[in-house]
């Protein structure tokens, strides 16, 4: 039981690169969703998936495209990559979208755009 | 709507002294409370979690919080620090539709030998 796994753990992109950010989770959950963080603001919400074949935009989701296509994976793309977009990037999980859930995170990756 | 604030970015302890992290809320919603740990380098982890029962939530490591509604606060506390409880802590409140969570922005914790 992996839980959460997220592919590439680090990355370099050059400023108009693109790129995909793989996230896969074995549990079953329904709930999948792409944070970034940045130093001294906690984690920002991307986008989110309430189910396969479903997305939806979070508090940044500006510059980002998502896909679930499968229940257990939820890709995040980055089209023309820009400075702005460095940072840590977690995918998380939850069993459903009732509150009281918690959600289940990945390692990260670290992303550096120059 | 909701938002979460840590008053303390950086906190710093001596081992075997009690650790304080103070976390203030606002929600619309009756809603959940959690806080997570994140050593350096790792995703989070949950600590524990307030979901509507019991006001105060015993959760691993010998880390414990109390829901105070009239505070509208779900501070932190550990009696006593260990080396290994050095890393960022985010408190999270959750409510209302899609798990809407919203993160503190981090209090990082020392200890101290």
């Amino acid at each position: 039981n992996a839980g959460v796994t997220q592919t590439p753990k680090f990355r370099v992109l050059k400023t108009g690169q693109s790129m995909t950010l793989l996230c896969a989770q074995d549990m079953n959950h329904e709930y999948m969703y792409w944070y970034r963080q940045d130093p001294g603001m906690g984690l920002r919400l991307i986008h989110y998936s309430v189910g396969e074949g479903t997305t939806a935009k979070g508090e940044v989701p500006d510059g980002y495209n998502v896909s679930r296509l499968k229940k257990q994976n939820f890709l995040l793309g980055l089209e023309s990559a820009a400075p702005s977009q460095t940072s840590v990037y977690f995918c998380a999980s939850s069993y459903d979208g009732s509150f009281f859930y918690e959600q289940y995170f990945g390692p990260g990756t670290r992303l550096t755009v120059t | 709507a909701q938002s979460v604030t840590q008053l303390d970015s950086h906190v710093s302890v001596s081992e075997g002294t009690p650790v304080l992290l103070r976390c203030n809320y606002s929600s619309s919603y009756s809603p959940s409370l959690f806080w997570y740990v994140q050593h350096p380098n790792k995703g989070l982890q949950l600590l524990l979690k307030y979901t509507s029962a019991a006001t105060l939530v015993k959760g691993i490591n010998g880390f414990e919080a109390e829901f105070k509604k009239s505070e509208t606060s779900f501070h932190l506390t550990k009696p006593s620090a260990h080396m290994s409880d050095a890393a960022e802590y985010f408190c999270v409140v959750s409510g209302g539709n899609n798990n809407d969570m919203r993160f503190g922005a981090g209090t990082r914790l020392t200890v101290k030998p």
